[in-house]
């Protein structure tokens, strides 16, 4: 089973708002990442997290906090967005981010967020 | 830093014929490739990979990607194109940055919007 989970499909929110995205996987991924896409353009990362810390940050605005409660949930926690922010908002997993790095990275289906 | 190019915005070709979409990479020591596919309003898909080993690899859905070092090419192919196969193809390439150690991420092509009809 090669299954990344996201919650909600879908969410629309004000600049002065707050929510978060969650996304869970089962397969024992000690990996996991957020990545921002625009309509037709390749995935943008955010963050990585590597066995539950975080270890890549693509210098993304403090407005998305990430947070990883344990191995299988990633949260991507959102306040104070701009509608510049709406976007796909991407989660994937894989073995590991070490190891030469060729892992496979699965992907979720994706939170598509309108910033009103 | 890694990169990969994908020459073709769009490839069109009609249901039964082959379908070839496009990558050549630029890296610095061993290309570690990938391949994803994305439908509309849906997440990547994985179709293969090429780590190491014979240049031809066979992934999911009846796709196969061919690598050529002296061309730098890691091209997508599939003998019998569907009307189905219509989507978001990228390529992409394991990348590193000064500053990460030995960590990872992948760096992904512009992409190819595939379009086959019936």
């Amino acid at each position: 089973d090669t299954e990344v989970t996201q919650t909600p499909k879908h969410l629309v929110m004000g600049m002065t708002n707050k929510k978060s995205l969650k996304c869970e996987q089962h397969m024992g991924h000690r990996a996991m990442y957020w990545y921002k896409q625009k309509a037709k353009k390749p995935p943008e990362l955010m963050f990585v997290y590597s066995y539950e810390k975080l270890s890549i940050n693509e210098s993304v605005p403090s407005r998305f906090s990430p947070e990883c409660p344990n191995s299988s949930l990633l949260n991507l926690h959102l306040h104070a967005l701009q509608p510049e922010d709406s976007a796909l908002y991407l989660c994937a997993s894989s073995r590991s981010i070490r190891d030469r790095g060729t892992d496979t990275q699965y992907f979720g289906p994706g939170t598509r967020l309108t910033v009103l | 830093a890694q990169s990969v190019a994908q020459p073709e915005d769009q490839v069109n070709v009609a249901e039964g014929n082959p379908l070839t979409v496009k990558c050549t990479y630029s890296v610095s020591g061993n290309p570690y490739l990938f391949w994803y596919v994305q439908y509309p309003n849906r997440g990547l898909q994985f179709l293969l990979k090429y780590i190491t080993g014979d240049n031809l690899v066979k992934g999911s859905y009846g796709f196969e990607a061919e690598f050529n070092k002296s061309q730098t090419s890691f091209h997508l192919k599939k003998p019998s194109a569907l009307v189905s196969d219509s989507a978001l193809y990228f390529c992409a390439v394991r990348d590193t940055k000064e500053g990460w150690s030995n960590d990872y991420k992948l760096s992904f092509g512009a992409g190819t919007t595939v379009t086959v009809r019936a």
